[in-house]
């Protein structure tokens, strides 16, 4: 069965650091996101991206935050200047179109960032 | 705007008995429902959903029904394992809201 694959599955980085989150969604699908998991807490959307366009973003996708689909696989997450307050699970997710039905979201493993 | 409230953890029940996880929600128009599960260490994956009034979801041996007089969602599982033993949340509409999650542990 396809999946979404995340890589790193952990990265530690330094305060102010540069990081690039990886995400190969399932091949056919459209439609992409990431989300985000403090730890012990709820799970927050971020951004939503189709047809090579943020389609949606939320509150916490500031200007440090960027996506990224620079080939036909991969959709990546970059933060610029990584904060304490970053460090989170990061998950991906992809899902195909049903031509406007609600769909199911696939969601990758997860990365998980750890900032110092 | 949408919001979901999920029933607060944690939960822990005995081997074999009922679970249920209370799920409501605010929101416009018809929107589709969702249950997931993340057990330690993993990462999302989706139990169940429901995309109109009256549907049932089930996986599992859970099920959930969308309730749309009362706004609801409701997690039931008529005999629970120790390997159900994860964080449950519900969540609202393909670009997902989610609820707060329910940590249910199972006891033999």
């Amino acid at each position: 069965e396809p999946e979404v694959t995340q890589t790193p599955s952990h990265q530690v980085t330094q305060m102010g650091q540069e990081v690039i989150l990886r995400c190969v969604p399932i091949s056919n699908h459209l439609y992409f996101y990431w989300y985000r998991q403090i730890l012990g807490q709820k799970v927050e959307f971020l951004v939503s991206f189709y047809n090579n366009e943020i389609s949606e973003k939320s509150e916490i996708f500031d200007d440090q935050f960027s996506v990224e689909r620079p080939d036909g696989s991969n959709f990546t997450l970059k933060i610029r200047s990584t904060k304490l307050e970053d460090s989170a699970m990061y998950f991906c997710a992809s899902r195909y179109d049903m031509g406007g039905m609600p769909d199911t979201q696939y969601f990758g493993p997860g990365t998980r960032l750890t900032v110092l | 705007g949408d919001s979901v409230t999920q029933m607060e953890g944690p939960v822990t029940l005995s081997e074999e008995a009922f679970l249920t996880i209370n799920c409501t929600y605010t929101a416009t128009g018809y929107p589709s429902l969702f249950w997931y599960v993340q057990y330690p260490g993993e990462g999302l994956q989706l139990l169940l959903k429901a995309t109109k009034a009256d549907d049932k979801g089930s996986n599992k041996g859970f099920e959930a029904t969308y309730r749309k007089e009362t706004t609801s969602f409701h997690l039931e599982k008529g005999s629970v394992q120790v390997s159900d033993s994860a964080v449950y949340f519900c969540a609202l509409r393909c670009v997902s809201t989610f609820g707060d999650g329910t940590t249910l542990t199972v006891k033999p």
